[in-house]
């Protein structure tokens, strides 16, 4: 099992609808990371969590550290939403390594 | 361009030669970390320097795969007797030493290195 799970790992959705991107961890952490990857690879970080709730823009996360739980919601979703969103963790273990989930694939249709 | 940079951003090699990636931080981060990412899956860890120490290495990172980091700056990896198993998105990411508020660094990352070995 990974240290690090995502659901659902695909999810297609049309324009408009309110997105959720769930994360469960198995280990103590330091942070969470919610990390977006466009086609080509590169990434962006988006959130870094360690309690409660962060909002930026359309985006909010929001983690349970008690749970090892956390999620991504989009709100008003758009076809430029479109991504591969995936979750990492900073381990208490392994303090400057981050562990990622397998990412979930977010399509958003118009 | 101020980001993480790395090159070449697509490598096709041949079963046995050699390759070697290269990436240049943002100025000023310590910490310079390899990530290797094989399709549909995410990014594991390979190795972490903080300036020209190498700190940790996964056990991923085999006898056929080295990274150094001479200056502190830049970053080489690379891979002898590359095998198609090592096909994959090798990513490169940086972050300072100095903590943000809430304890921990962002990390930075570079568009990738995509390898095919044939």
């Amino acid at each position: 099992k990974n240290e690090v799970e995502q659901s659902p790992q695909n999810l297609t959705a049309q324009e408009g609808e309110f997105i959720t991107i769930n994360c469960s961890y198995s280990v103590g952490i330091s942070a969470l990371h919610w990390l977006q990857q466009h086609p080509g690879g590169g990434i962006v970080s988006l959130f870094m969590l360690s309690s409660g709730k962060k909002k930026h823009g359309r985006l909010i996360a929001t983690i349970n550290i008690q749970e090892k739980h956390s999620s991504l919601h989009i709100t008003a979703s758009h076809p430029r939403d479109s991504a591969v969103y995936i979750c990492a963790v900073r381990s208490v273990q392994g303090a400057q390594k981050l562990v990622f989930g397998q990412g979930t694939r977010l399509t958003i249709n118009p | 361009d101020t980001g993480v940079s790395q090159n070449p951003r697509h490598k096709i090699t041949k079963r046995g030669q050699n390759v070697t990636f290269r990436c240049d931080p943002i100025s000023e981060h310590n910490r310079l970390y390899w990530y290797r990412q094989t399709l549909g899956q995410g990014p594991e860890f390979l190795t972490y320097f903080q300036n020209e120490a190498q700190l940790e290495k996964s056990r991923l990172l085999s006898d056929r795969f080295s990274a150094e980091r001479p200056k502190g700056s830049f970053s080489t990896l690379e891979i002898q007797r590359t095998e198609q198993g090592d096909s994959a998105m090798y990513l490169c990411a940086s972050s300072p030493t100095l903590r943000l508020a809430g304890g921990w660094e962002t990390q930075y990352f570079g568009p990738g290195t995509r390898l095919l070995v044939l």
